[in-house]
């Protein structure tokens, strides 16, 4: 297991359509996070799962994205009708159970340009 | 509402002197500390943490110094490296709520050779 993988590295789109991103956290992780992170500023969170299960989502997520992740493994961040605004990096963090003394795992993250 | 704040956007410190890196949190529930370090084009790196029962958590040449009665945090750096240039995030978290992190805006370190 070679940690947290997030495909594509790099998104570009153009205003309007609708983008996929994935994220195959740590294999025995039963938490996964997305956060997003514009320029100058910190990850901010946006949602997250413990196993299948999506418990908490941020008045960040508009009704336009919707995340999965079916089965508890694999998890999927969709953006429909993508604006420019959008344009950032979607991080996903993994965890076995709750903030510990090693944090989260994040992968390299997924860079959207929305033109 | 910015819970986690690191109002230093940037700092320059010479190699081997010492970097001080300061993050400031509103939330009194907040039980968890944890530094991230991060370089362009990648994920933030844990690099040390500290639990609120502490004040004080050492890691090689990292260390984490908590004031809660400030809502204060920082980290040391000595001495300080090259290599040590880069984004340092602080992040804190509550266990007694959904756990998820809350990260400051970040302070982009550059160590002079």
């Amino acid at each position: 297991d070679t940690g947290v993988s997030q495909n594509p590295r790099h998104k570009i789109t153009k205003r309007g359509q609708n983008v996929t991103f994935r994220c195959d956290p740590i294999s025995e992780h039963n938490r996964l996070y997305w956060y997003r992170q514009t320029l100058g500023q910190g990850p901010e969170f946006l949602t997250y799962f413990q196993n299948e299960a999506q418990l908490e989502k941020s008045r960040l997520l508009s009704d336009r994205f919707s995340a999965e992740r079916p089965k508890g493994s694999f998890s999927t961040l969709e953006i429909q009708r993508t604006e420019q605004g959008d344009s950032a990096m979607y991080l996903c963090a993994s965890s076995l159970g709750a903030v510990t003394s090693y944090g989260y795992t994040f992968g390299s993250g997924t860079r959207l340009t929305v033109v | 509402d910015q819970q986690v704040k690191q109002n230093s956007p940037s700092l320059s410190v010479q190699e081997g002197r010492i970097s001080i890196l300061n993050c400031d949190y509103t939330n009194s529930m907040f039980d968890y500390f944890l530094w991230y370090k991060k370089y362009p084009a990648e994920g933030p790196t844990f690099l040390i943490s500290i639990s609120s029962i502490k004040d004080k958590n050492e890691d090689g040449r990292f260390t984490v110094f908590l004031n809660k009665s400030a809502k204060h945090l920082s980290l040391h750096i000595v001495p300080s490296q090259p290599g040590d240039s880069a984004v340092y995030f602080c992040a804190a978290s509550a266990r007694s709520g959904n756990n998820d992190m809350r990260f400051g805006a970040g302070t982009r370190l550059t160590v002079k050779p």
